[in-house]
C-alpha cells in the first residue's frame, strides 16, 4: 500500500528565510508524487509533481522538491519565504493503477513579518 | 490551462432539502472526476470517483443514496446532497483528470470548492 507522511503539522518561518516542508512516502512502485497548496477556503493548486523524470523538480512560485529514493523523501523547499506563501500544503502520492490520490495530513505554513 | 470550476461557491439550505453542486472542466475533457469532502483544518477525504458515462464508485462509508453523483458529459459532473442535514455541512471539492489543452492524465486539477451550510 502507498502512503505519505508529512512530518510537521505546522511550520513557521520569517519572511525572506528558507522554507522546508517535509514529506516521506511509502510505495512498492516508482511513485508519482505531488505537492499542492491550499489557501483558506480555496481549492488546491498544483505546485509541482514528480513522475520518474528528473529527481529535482521545479515548480511554480519558486518552490522545488527533490525526490530521494534512498531516503523515501520528497521535501518541498523555497529559498526565500513570502507573506503570500502562508497556506496549507499537501504532499500527495498517486495510487498506482487507479489515479486516486493519497493525501498527507497537511502542513500549515505561517510566514512572520 | 487545465481549469476546473465549481458552482455555487457557497450555499445555505434548510435541513431536509437537496442541494446540487456542479463541477466543470473548462478547457479539457475530464475522463475522470473525483469528489472530496474537507472538514475544517483537515485533509481531503475522497468520497467517490466517476468516469464519464459510468456509475460512480463510492469510497467505503459514503452513502451513495445520499450523495448522488452524475458524470453525464466529458466536461460536467454533479454532486447532489439529498435530504441534507446539519452534519452534511462541509467544504466539498471536485477534481478532474483528462485530456486536451494543458491537462495531463496523471494529474488531478481541483475546483475552488463549495461551502455547504445546512441549517
Amino acid at each position: 500500500a502507498q502512503s505519505v507522511t508529512q512530518l510537521d503539522s505546522h511550520v513557521s518561518v520569517s519572511e525572506g528565510t528558507p522554507v522546508l516542508l517535509r514529506c516521506n512516502y511509502s510505495s512498492s512502485y516508482s511513485p508519482s508524487l505531488f505537492w499542492y497548496v491550499q489557501h483558506p477556503n480555496k481549492g488546491l493548486q498544483l505546485l509541482l509533481k514528480y513522475t520518474s523524470a528528473a529527481t529535482l523538480v521545479k515548480g511554480i512560485n519558486g518552490f522545488e522538491a527533490e525526490f530521494k529514493k534512498s531516503e523515501t523523501s520528497f521535501h518541498l523547499t523555497k529559498p526565500s519565504a513570502h507573506m503570500s506563501d502562508a497556506a496549507e500544503y499537501f504532499c500527495v502520492v498517486m495510487a498506482s493503477g487507479t489515479y486516486k490520490y493519497i493525501f498527507g495530513t497537511g502542513t500549515r505554513l505561517k510566514v512572520l513579518a | 490551462g487545465a481549469v476546473v470550476s465549481q458552482h455555487p461557491s457557497w450555499v445555505i439550505c434548510k435541513s431536509g432539502t437537496s442541494v446540487k453542486i456542479e463541477c466543470r472542466s473548462l478547457d479539457f475533457q475530464a475522463t475522470t472526476m473525483f469528489w472530496y469532502r474537507q472538514f475544517p483544518k483537515q485533509s481531503l477525504m475522497l468520497m467517490a470517483t466517476s468516469n464519464e458515462g459510468s456509475k460512480a464508485t463510492y469510497e467505503q462509508g459514503v452513502e451513495k443514496d445520499k450523495f448522488l453523483i452524475n458524470h453525464a458529459s466529458l466536461t460536467l459532473s454533479t454532486l447532489t446532497v439529498t435530504s441534507a442535514h446539519p452534519e452534511d455541512s462541509s467544504f466539498y471539492i471536485c477534481s478532474a483528470r483528462g485530456v486536451g489543452g494543458a491537462a495531463r492524465t496523471d494529474t488531478q486539477y481541483f475546483g475552488p470548492g463549495t461551502r455547504l451550510t445546512v441549517l
